[in-house]
């Protein structure tokens, strides 16, 4: 069966201090990879998305990047965080339409 | 592109009586419509889904219907119970290689 695993579930950061959140899938292969983020109360607001190894789209401008070295490994990252930046980060994963997400990262940048 | 919308934002209900969420979209090409309850703390989780050539699917308490000429689709909840306060996600998605296009979710409180 598939499963996905997001790490860490908490993390909190200073203001300007690098980010790297990793994201893999097992059980399944070419999934499609996304990241959202979710404000407080919020709905789903989708950063990244990736088809494929080193193919990466983003939806909103923003001071976070995205990368895929594996086919199964999905990274969010930024190098100087801002207090906006805080929120809980949600990985998924999806092959032919059906998406699964992964537990979770709560970041307080501080 | 595709839109979502989904209504209403925030639902109460009394335990035992139903629960009736709704969403719409804007493109005809979309084919598949999952929804999604997400727990205090957690991801979401799929819970049911519809694709277009099927107009009401049902799985116990849970049964979502779809009506393509409108572009719609709904999710139905009854006998209502405390477990299901969460915050629910409707979503379209037109084929394989698009991004899951979510709602902004409704907050479902279950009374006592």
């Amino acid at each position: 069966s598939q499963t996905i695993h997001q790490w860490p579930a908490t993390l909190v950061q200073p203001v300007g201090s690098p980010l790297s959140l990793e994201c893999t899938v097992e059980g399944t292969s070419n999934p499609n990879l996304y990241w959202y983020r979710q404000a407080a109360g919020r709905g789903l607001q989708l950063l990244f998305y990736s088809v494929g190894i080193g193919q990466i789209s983003s939806e909103v401008p923003q001071n976070l990047s995205a990368s895929r070295p594996q086919d199964r490994q999905f990274i969010l990252s930024s190098k100087k965080l801002l207090l906006s930046d805080s929120g809980f980060y949600l990985c998924a994963w999806s092959v032919l339409v059906s998406a699964f997400f992964g537990q979770g990262t709560r970041l307080t940048v501080v | 592109g595709e839109n979502v919308e989904q209504h209403p934002s925030t639902l109460s209900v009394q335990e035992g009586d139903s629960a009736v969420i709704k969403c719409t979209y804007s493109d005809s090409a979309s084919n598949y419509f999952p929804w999604y309850k997400q727990e205090l703390g957690k991801g979401p989780q799929l819970i049911i889904d519809i694709r277009s050539n099927v107009g009401e699917k049902k799985d116990q308490r849970i049964a979502v219907t779809l009506n393509k000429t409108a572009k719609h689709f709904s999710l139905h909840i009854t006998e209502t119970q405390p477990e299901d306060s969460a915050v629910y996600f409707c979503a379209a998605t037109p084929n394989r290689d698009d991004k899951i296009i979510f709602g902004k979710g409704t907050r479902l409180h279950i009374l006592p």
